[in-house]
């Protein structure tokens, strides 16, 4: 499966559309993309995907390139309880085959 | 409520004790998972069912024995671990509909494993 890379860290004022940018460029034409996020003490919450369109659902909406080689995952008015990690994956097939890595740790703040 | 429910939330045990840790999901899935998340280490998958049957384990050590009762229902026993088996232990589902699929996993809270 593809490797992914995100920024570290983010921080978003409260109110104001969070943009989380993911790098893909070595996915392959049957990898989706996947938003996962992981609030402090729980569990992750998958939050969107997509193969080549945008996708748009209560939560979030996530744009990719015509290329396909990158994406963000956008978040229209962040809150408080949108501070989390956020996670990019691509993959083809199989849930068992999702693995995380590092992600982008968002700050919103007041 | 995120549909999966994992208990104990918290879990202390000695090296010779043997524990239990369970999963149960709401959702009407049809494979379940069993994920370890270490301090600073990304989620490693240790175990898939899918339709009770055992379809991946990933090389995960003996102390660590999975049971999937019913699609619904999904154990960790535990025996004779180290201190460095101490995280947390995430339960997820999804509905599987073949290696190409799609559907997106549905994670509990975990239970936060301490090991003494």
């Amino acid at each position: 499966d593809a490797k992914t890379t995100q920024p570290p860290s983010m921080d978003c004022a409260e109110g104001r559309a969070a943009n989380l940018p993911c790098n893909h460029s070595t996915i392959s034409g049957n990898e989706y993309v996947y938003w996962y996020r992981q609030i402090h003490s729980q569990g992750p919450q998958y939050i969107i995907h997509g193969l080549k369109n945008n996708e748009t659902n209560e939560m979030a909406s996530l744009i990719i390139t015509e290329d396909r080689k990158s994406s963000t995952l956008i978040l229209p008015h962040a809150t408080l309880r949108d501070t989390a990690v956020y996670y990019c994956i691509v993959l083809t097939g199989t849930a068992s085959k999702l693995t995380f890595g590092t992600g982008t740790r968002l700050q919103v703040t007041l | 409520e995120t549909g999966v429910t994992q208990t104990p939330r918290h879990l202390v045990m000695g090296m010779t004790n043997k524990k239990s840790l369970k999963c149960e999901q709401h959702l009407g899935h049809n494979a379940m998972y069993w994920y370890k998340q270490s301090a600073k280490k990304p989620l490693e998958l240790m175990f898939v069912y899918n339709f009770k049957e055992q379809t991946e384990n990933n090389s995960v050590p003996s102390r660590f024995s999975p049971e999937c009762p019913n699609s619904s229902h999904l154990f960790l026993h535990l025996h004779t671990l180290q201190p460095e088996d101490s995280a947390l232990y995430l339960c997820a589902s999804s509905q599987d509909r073949g290696p190409l699929s799609n559907s997106p996993l549905h994670f509990g809270n975990g239970t936060r494993l301490t090991v003494t």
